[in-house]
């Protein structure tokens, strides 16, 4: 199975400042499509998680551009931007590439 | 709208079977694969099944192979999860979630206990 590891387990983010959340596999997620199957989510307190990126660096619909993400065929970051407190809440990546599909353990995102 | 509506959680003894439905709308149910994911209380995401558009192609984590049954009824837009042979560890959370997990629903709470 794909193991996704989280880092770090949580962060603490001043409003209006940034912060960033990594995101390493046990094996590349490049598809032989040339596809890069990492996904990234936000759980609110409270609530489903919802879809961020697709696709290691797409932004899904409605999504503020705040949010980016980058990396190579194991190592990601999810950088968000002048954090505002509705960015409150745990962060998930996730991989499609093969089954198992399998998530990371998750970053809690709280505000200062 | 996209939107997934689960149903059919509750309280049910271990060794017991329950059902789950998703009903989905906004979107054509019949083009996209569809998934079951848990979350244990206070624990984070697991993918438990998927099934595939037309429902010939299913999909299990090792710990729910023989005892859970992922299917779907393309006339009524419906997912289902038939967990039998239920254990505690069952306990979570269950998300229906289209496709490649891009929609979820609001989820239904699965406790098994005596």
């Amino acid at each position: 199975d794909i193991v996704l590891t989280q880092a770090p387990l949580s962060v603490s983010v001043t409003p209006g400042e940034s912060a960033s959340i990594s995101c390493r596999s046990s094996k590349s997620l490049l598809s032989s499509k040339g596809i890069t199957s990492l996904y990234w989510y936000l759980q609110r307190p409270g609530k489903s998680p919802q879809l961020l990126i697709y696709q290691m660096s797409n932004l899904a619909s409605g999504v503020p551009d705040r949010f980016s993400s980058s990396g190579s065929e194991t190592d990601f970051t999810l950088k968000i931007s002048k954090v505002e407190t509705e960015d409150v809440g745990v962060y998930y990546c996730g991989h499609r590439l093969e089954y198992p599909l399998t998530f990371g353990s998750g970053t809690k995102l709280e505000i200062k | 709208e996209v939107q997934l509506v689960e149903s059919g959680g509750g309280l049910v003894q271990p060794g017991r079977s329950m059902k789950l439905s998703c009903a989905a709308s906004g979107f054509t149910f019949n083009n996209y694969d569809m998934a079951w994911v848990c979350q244990a209380p206070k624990k984070g995401l697991e993918w438990v099944a998927t099934i595939s558009y037309d429902g010939s192609s299913t999909y299990y984590r090792d710990s729910v192979k023989g005892r859970f049954t992922i299917s779907r009824d393309n006339a009524k837009s419906t997912l289902y999860l038939q967990m039998d042979s239920l254990r505690s560890e069952d306990t979570a959370t269950y998300y229906c979630a289209r496709g490649r997990i891009d929609y979820w629903g609001q989820g239904v709470m699965v406790t098994v206990s005596s």
